[in-house]
């Protein structure tokens, strides 16, 4: 079973900083989701990748397959950036293994 | 198009009493999951189907039960609620081939 971990767990930063979460992973895998969620929200899906990176607006999410690692990065952050934002891996059509998720929130 | 829909949004049971959490889907996926969220955990797989008929455990079924008896429908029941189903329940859909998840918005039970 792939074993996901995230960190860090808890991250608190003030408005415009850059913010970098990290997710590593055990197994190999077929894609890597990174998703978030706000507070008494649903999950909302930000990326897929399955090789090296993509960009949307303000976020920027990584991925080394040798490594076995990826991070989500969010550049000139925001109040509401603040959520959980959760990374999770998948193999072929195996269910998703999640983290536990990164609670972020940017003060202003 | 609505993606995938959960009812209800919220729920308080008392012990013992039961409950379906209903799930549909209305984009002809195969693959469909169960999942519960508690507090400072990740979510964790309760069960999953990869087609109508079909239905296997995940990491955590003890006290649930689903069906699949149409591609579009995957329910689950609590027949015997405790305090320990107190949790964030997510339904999730795949299509084949594709690694691409979909998420409803989520169920808040409480057992009390």
């Amino acid at each position: 079973k792939n074993e996901v971990e995230q960190s860090p767990q808890n991250l608190t930063a003030q408005e415009g900083e850059f913010i970098t979460i990290n997710c590593s992973y055990s197994v190999g895998i077929s894609a890597l989701h990174w998703l978030q969620q706000h507070p008494g929200g649903g999950i909302v899906s930000l990326f897929m990748l399955s090789s090296g990176k993509k960009k949307h607006g303000r976020l920027i999410a990584t991925i080394n397959i040798q490594e076995k690692h990826s991070s989500l990065h969010i550049t000139a952050s925001h109040p509401r950036d603040s959520a959980v934002y959760i990374c999770a891996v998948c193999s072929g059509n195996t269910p998703l293994v999640f983290g536990k998720g990164t609670r972020l929130s940017v003060i202003a | 198009n609505a993606g995938v829909t959960q009812t209800p949004k919220f729920r308080i049971l008392k012990i013992g009493q039961s409950m379906t959490l209903q799930c549909t889907q209305d984009m002809n996926h195969n693959y469909m999951y169960w999942y519960r969220q508690d507090p400072g955990m990740g979510l964790k797989l309760i069960y999953y189907s990869v087609g109508a008929g079909i239905t296997d455990k995940g990491e955590v079924p003890n006290g649930y039960n689903v069906s699949r008896s149409t591609t579009e429908d995957f329910p689950l029941r609590l027949e015997l609620a405790a305090p320990s189903q107190t949790s964030v329940y997510f339904c999730a859909s795949k299509g084949q081939g594709s690694t691409e998840a979909f998420f409803g918005q989520g169920t808040r039970l409480t057992v009390v």
